[in-house]
Protein backbone atom coordinates (compact mmCIF):
# COMPACT_ATOMS: atom_id res chain seq x y z
CA UNK A 1 0.00 0.00 0.00
CA UNK A 2 1.06 3.40 -0.60
CA UNK A 3 2.58 5.59 2.12
CA UNK A 4 4.29 8.28 3.19
CA UNK A 5 6.56 8.54 6.15
CA UNK A 6 8.20 11.97 7.48
CA UNK A 7 10.78 12.25 9.75
CA UNK A 8 10.11 13.29 13.63
CA UNK A 9 9.32 16.48 15.22
CA UNK A 10 11.88 19.23 15.41
CA UNK A 11 12.72 22.19 17.72
CA UNK A 12 14.56 24.85 16.22
CA UNK A 13 16.44 28.55 16.95
CA UNK A 14 15.64 31.58 14.53
CA UNK A 15 18.08 31.77 12.06
CA UNK A 16 18.26 28.18 12.03
CA UNK A 17 17.44 25.13 9.50
CA UNK A 18 15.39 22.37 9.02
CA UNK A 19 15.43 19.54 6.85
CA UNK A 20 12.08 17.47 7.24
CA UNK A 21 12.29 14.23 5.13
CA UNK A 22 9.36 12.03 3.36
CA UNK A 23 9.90 8.58 2.49
CA UNK A 24 7.60 6.85 0.18
CA UNK A 25 6.87 3.21 -0.41
CA UNK A 26 4.36 0.85 -2.29
CA UNK A 27 4.53 2.84 -5.33
CA UNK A 28 6.97 4.11 -8.56
CA UNK A 29 8.60 6.69 -6.08
CA UNK A 30 9.86 9.03 -9.72
CA UNK A 31 6.15 8.13 -11.08
CA UNK A 32 4.37 11.03 -8.99
CA UNK A 33 5.13 15.19 -7.93
CA UNK A 34 5.65 15.15 -4.48
CA UNK A 35 4.60 18.62 -3.24
CA UNK A 36 4.51 20.26 0.49
CA UNK A 37 2.62 22.25 2.67
CA UNK A 38 2.54 23.51 6.19
CA UNK A 39 -0.44 23.97 8.51
CA UNK A 40 0.63 26.59 11.37
CA UNK A 41 -1.20 26.38 14.70
CA UNK A 42 -5.12 26.28 14.40
CA UNK A 43 -4.76 27.84 10.63
CA UNK A 44 -5.58 26.41 7.48
CA UNK A 45 -3.16 24.90 4.28
CA UNK A 46 -0.78 27.03 2.77
CA UNK A 47 1.26 25.43 -0.65
CA UNK A 48 4.91 25.53 -0.67
CA UNK A 49 5.95 23.91 -3.62
CA UNK A 50 6.28 20.70 -5.42
CA UNK A 51 9.42 18.09 -6.98
CA UNK A 52 9.45 15.80 -9.97
CA UNK A 53 11.50 13.29 -8.52
CA UNK A 54 11.75 11.88 -11.85
CA UNK A 55 14.28 14.85 -12.57
CA UNK A 56 14.74 16.97 -9.53
CA UNK A 57 12.67 19.45 -10.99
CA UNK A 58 11.33 22.02 -8.76
CA UNK A 59 8.52 25.08 -8.39
CA UNK A 60 8.57 26.66 -5.53
CA UNK A 61 5.61 29.22 -4.12
CA UNK A 62 6.86 32.98 -4.09
CA UNK A 63 6.77 33.41 -0.49
CA UNK A 64 9.22 30.81 0.15
CA UNK A 65 11.55 31.45 -2.70
CA UNK A 66 15.30 31.89 -1.60
CA UNK A 67 14.21 30.00 1.73
CA UNK A 68 13.08 26.24 0.84
CA UNK A 69 15.07 23.58 -1.24
CA UNK A 70 13.34 20.32 -2.18
CA UNK A 71 15.42 17.40 -3.23
CA UNK A 72 14.83 13.96 -3.53
CA UNK A 73 17.13 10.55 -3.56
CA UNK A 74 15.34 7.99 -5.92
CA UNK A 75 17.41 5.41 -4.60
CA UNK A 76 15.97 5.23 -1.44
CA UNK A 77 12.58 6.99 -2.55
CA UNK A 78 12.67 9.94 -0.51
CA UNK A 79 11.95 13.33 -0.88
CA UNK A 80 13.47 16.46 1.37
CA UNK A 81 12.19 20.09 2.42
CA UNK A 82 14.86 21.93 3.60
CA UNK A 83 13.74 25.62 4.85
CA UNK A 84 16.66 28.24 6.14
CA UNK A 85 16.57 31.54 8.25
CA UNK A 86 13.64 30.06 10.44
CA UNK A 87 11.64 32.80 12.13
CA UNK A 88 8.57 32.07 14.33
CA UNK A 89 6.23 32.10 12.39
CA UNK A 90 7.65 29.42 10.67
CA UNK A 91 6.08 27.31 13.55
CA UNK A 92 3.54 24.47 11.81
CA UNK A 93 3.43 21.12 10.90
CA UNK A 94 5.00 20.42 7.51
CA UNK A 95 3.42 17.79 5.59
CA UNK A 96 4.45 16.29 1.89
CA UNK A 97 1.82 14.66 -0.24
CA UNK A 98 1.56 12.92 -3.57
CA UNK A 99 -0.19 14.22 -6.69
CA UNK A 100 -2.98 11.67 -7.22
CA UNK A 101 -2.54 9.73 -10.67
CA UNK A 102 -6.58 10.34 -11.23
CA UNK A 103 -5.64 13.22 -13.61
CA UNK A 104 -2.79 15.05 -14.46
CA UNK A 105 -4.43 18.35 -14.91
CA UNK A 106 -6.29 18.39 -11.55
CA UNK A 107 -3.24 18.97 -8.63
CA UNK A 108 -4.82 16.75 -6.03
CA UNK A 109 -2.87 14.99 -3.36
CA UNK A 110 -4.14 11.59 -2.54
CA UNK A 111 -1.55 10.78 0.03
CA UNK A 112 -0.42 12.39 2.66
CA UNK A 113 2.42 12.04 4.53
CA UNK A 114 1.59 12.14 8.79
CA UNK A 115 2.94 15.66 9.23
CA UNK A 116 6.06 16.58 10.96
CA UNK A 117 6.05 19.14 13.54
CA UNK A 118 8.62 22.42 13.35
CA UNK A 119 9.14 24.37 16.43
CA UNK A 120 10.83 27.68 16.15
CA UNK A 121 11.72 29.18 19.27
CA UNK A 122 14.79 30.91 21.02
CA UNK B 1 -2.51 34.46 -6.58
CA UNK B 2 -5.71 32.98 -6.31
CA UNK B 3 -8.04 33.86 -3.05
CA UNK B 4 -10.20 31.40 -1.81
CA UNK B 5 -13.13 31.68 0.06
CA UNK B 6 -15.15 28.55 1.86
CA UNK B 7 -18.83 29.48 3.88
CA UNK B 8 -19.43 29.10 6.25
CA UNK B 9 -16.38 29.45 8.46
CA UNK B 10 -18.29 26.71 10.86
CA UNK B 11 -21.60 24.88 11.62
CA UNK B 12 -23.50 23.17 13.75
CA UNK B 13 -25.29 20.19 12.35
CA UNK B 14 -27.24 16.75 13.68
CA UNK B 15 -26.63 13.49 12.46
CA UNK B 16 -28.53 12.93 9.28
CA UNK B 17 -28.71 16.54 8.16
CA UNK B 18 -27.98 17.54 4.77
CA UNK B 19 -24.82 19.96 4.83
CA UNK B 20 -23.76 22.34 2.70
CA UNK B 21 -20.35 24.01 2.21
CA UNK B 22 -19.32 26.53 -0.33
CA UNK B 23 -16.09 27.89 -1.89
CA UNK B 24 -15.80 30.87 -4.10
CA UNK B 25 -12.35 31.63 -5.97
CA UNK B 26 -10.73 34.96 -7.05
CA UNK B 27 -10.95 34.24 -10.56
CA UNK B 28 -12.11 31.28 -12.75
CA UNK B 29 -10.41 28.00 -12.40
CA UNK B 30 -12.72 25.75 -14.63
CA UNK B 31 -12.91 22.80 -12.45
CA UNK B 32 -9.63 22.57 -10.65
CA UNK B 33 -11.13 22.25 -7.64
CA UNK B 34 -10.60 19.62 -5.12
CA UNK B 35 -12.15 19.23 -1.51
CA UNK B 36 -10.30 17.71 1.36
CA UNK B 37 -11.44 16.49 5.25
CA UNK B 38 -9.19 17.08 7.72
CA UNK B 39 -9.76 15.82 11.82
CA UNK B 40 -7.62 16.77 14.39
CA UNK B 41 -4.46 15.89 15.05
CA UNK B 42 -4.57 14.09 11.17
CA UNK B 43 -3.44 14.45 7.60
CA UNK B 44 -5.90 15.92 5.06
CA UNK B 45 -8.07 13.41 3.32
CA UNK B 46 -9.24 13.99 -0.51
CA UNK B 47 -12.90 13.70 -1.20
CA UNK B 48 -13.26 14.97 -4.41
CA UNK B 49 -11.45 15.95 -7.08
CA UNK B 50 -11.98 17.94 -10.21
CA UNK B 51 -14.93 19.63 -8.47
CA UNK B 52 -17.49 16.88 -9.13
CA UNK B 53 -15.54 13.46 -9.10
CA UNK B 54 -15.94 10.92 -5.77
CA UNK B 55 -12.07 10.21 -4.82
CA UNK B 56 -11.74 6.02 -4.56
CA UNK B 57 -13.22 4.80 -1.37
CA UNK B 58 -14.89 7.56 -0.28
CA UNK B 59 -18.48 7.15 0.52
CA UNK B 60 -21.17 8.51 -2.00
CA UNK B 61 -22.74 10.63 0.20
CA UNK B 62 -20.53 13.21 -0.37
CA UNK B 63 -20.64 15.04 -3.79
CA UNK B 64 -19.18 18.44 -5.18
CA UNK B 65 -20.30 20.74 -7.76
CA UNK B 66 -19.83 23.59 -9.33
CA UNK B 67 -17.26 25.68 -12.38
CA UNK B 68 -15.98 28.64 -13.44
CA UNK B 69 -15.75 30.70 -9.71
CA UNK B 70 -18.36 29.06 -7.57
CA UNK B 71 -18.29 25.27 -5.89
CA UNK B 72 -20.09 23.26 -3.55
CA UNK B 73 -19.30 20.28 -1.15
CA UNK B 74 -22.62 18.58 -0.08
CA UNK B 75 -22.83 15.82 2.53
CA UNK B 76 -26.32 14.05 2.12
CA UNK B 77 -27.09 12.84 5.29
CA UNK B 78 -24.26 13.50 8.03
CA UNK B 79 -22.56 10.75 9.56
CA UNK B 80 -21.04 10.81 13.48
CA UNK B 81 -17.44 10.42 11.66
CA UNK B 82 -17.89 13.55 9.09
CA UNK B 83 -17.60 15.66 12.07
CA UNK B 84 -14.67 17.24 10.78
CA UNK B 85 -12.84 20.87 8.62
CA UNK B 86 -13.27 20.56 4.92
CA UNK B 87 -11.30 22.51 2.96
CA UNK B 88 -11.40 23.71 -0.51
CA UNK B 89 -8.37 23.68 -2.71
CA UNK B 90 -7.45 24.93 -6.33
CA UNK B 91 -5.41 23.02 -8.99
CA UNK B 92 -5.65 25.58 -11.70
CA UNK B 93 -2.64 27.32 -11.49
CA UNK B 94 0.40 28.24 -8.72
CA UNK B 95 0.65 28.84 -6.24
CA UNK B 96 -2.48 25.68 -4.96
CA UNK B 97 -4.08 27.63 -2.85
CA UNK B 98 -6.50 26.23 0.02
CA UNK B 99 -9.67 27.83 1.02
CA UNK B 100 -9.76 28.43 5.14
CA UNK B 101 -11.45 25.69 5.80
CA UNK B 102 -15.36 24.82 7.23
CA UNK B 103 -15.74 23.23 10.72
CA UNK B 104 -18.43 21.09 11.20
CA UNK B 105 -19.66 20.51 14.31
CA UNK B 106 -22.01 18.51 16.52
CA UNK B 107 -25.36 20.36 17.33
Amino acid sequence: QVQLVQSGAEVKKPGASVKVSCKASGYTFTGYYIHWMRQAPGQGLDWMGWINPNNGGTNYAQKFQGRVTMTGDTSISTAYMDLSRLRSDDTAVYYCARVSGNSKWYEDFDYWGQGTLVTVSS
Amino acid sequence: DIQMTQSPSSLSASVGDRVTITCRTSQSISNYLNWYQQKPGKAPNLLIYGASSLQSGVPSRFSGSGSGTDFTLTISSLQPEDFATYYCQQGYSTPYTFGQGTKVEIK
